[in-house]
């Protein structure tokens, strides 16, 4: 079975902190492996998308990662605005697998 | 161009009644999907359409649950008897390869 799992569930860090988010993965012939950002109250919005391991996307303090077993989202110098709830999801022959989410705080 | 959007944003129920939650995808994409996401939990798969093929149906949790999508286009997802443990914000999205999300529909049963 296709399986997600994010860590870790809650992170605090002050603003200008960098730190990285862990999504590990377990999919059969991985079609693609995503990144999604989502705020309280509001759908998830989409950040990125990685294919193949080796693969890195950035977009501005964002950059995401990916080996065959994990991929990591790197926050260099968070600011208060990078708060919210980060999803990873995977998708296999079948449909997407989302992971539980690691909910993000930065602290002025 | 117009994103995802559902209706209504919020719905309040007595337990036993149905309801019906809408889907409007973007313009164009044929694959349309709902999940449903309780307090604190991840995504959950309910529903997949895909063009005019035979929609997955693997994730809804229960007979009460249904949806339909017609013209390719709108989709709506029924509940009927809703139950107090189907309060959920219940997220729609489509796609051509990426899936974007609707801001979701937040169902509370009384």
């Amino acid at each position: 079975e296709d399986q997600v799992t994010q860590s870790p569930e809650a992170l605090r860090l002050q603003e200008g902190e960098s730190s990285s988010l862990n999504c590990s993965y377990t999919v059969s012939g991985l079609r693609g492996l995503f990144w999604y950002r989502q705020d309280p109250g509001k759908g998830p919005e989409f950040l990125f998308t990685l294919y193949s391991a080796g693969e890195e996307k950035e977009k501005e303090r964002l950059k995401a990662t990916l080996t065959k077993k994990e991929s990591f989202l790197h926050i260099t110098a968070p600011k208060p605005e990078d708060s919210a709830t980060y999803l990873c999801a995977a998708e296999g022959a079948q449909k997407l697998v989302f992971g539980q989410g690691t909910r993000l705080t930065i602290n002025p | 161009g117009a994103g995802v959007s559902q209706s209504p944003s919020n719905k309040v129920t007595e337990k036993g009644k149905d309801v019906e939650l809408r889907c409007d995808p973007i313009s164009g994409h044929t694959a349309l999907y709902w999940y449903r996401q309780s307090l604190g939990q991840g995504l959950e798969f309910l529903i997949y359409f895909q063009g005019n093929s035979a929609p997955d149906k693997s994730g809804l949790p229960s007979d009460r649950f249904s949806a339909e999508r017609t013209g390719g286009s709108v989709s709506t997802l029924t509940i009927q008897r809703t139950q107090q443990e189907d309060s959920a914000v219940y997220l729609c999205a489509s796609s051509q390869e990426t899936q974007y999300f609707g801001p979701g529909t937040r169902l509370l049963v009384l």
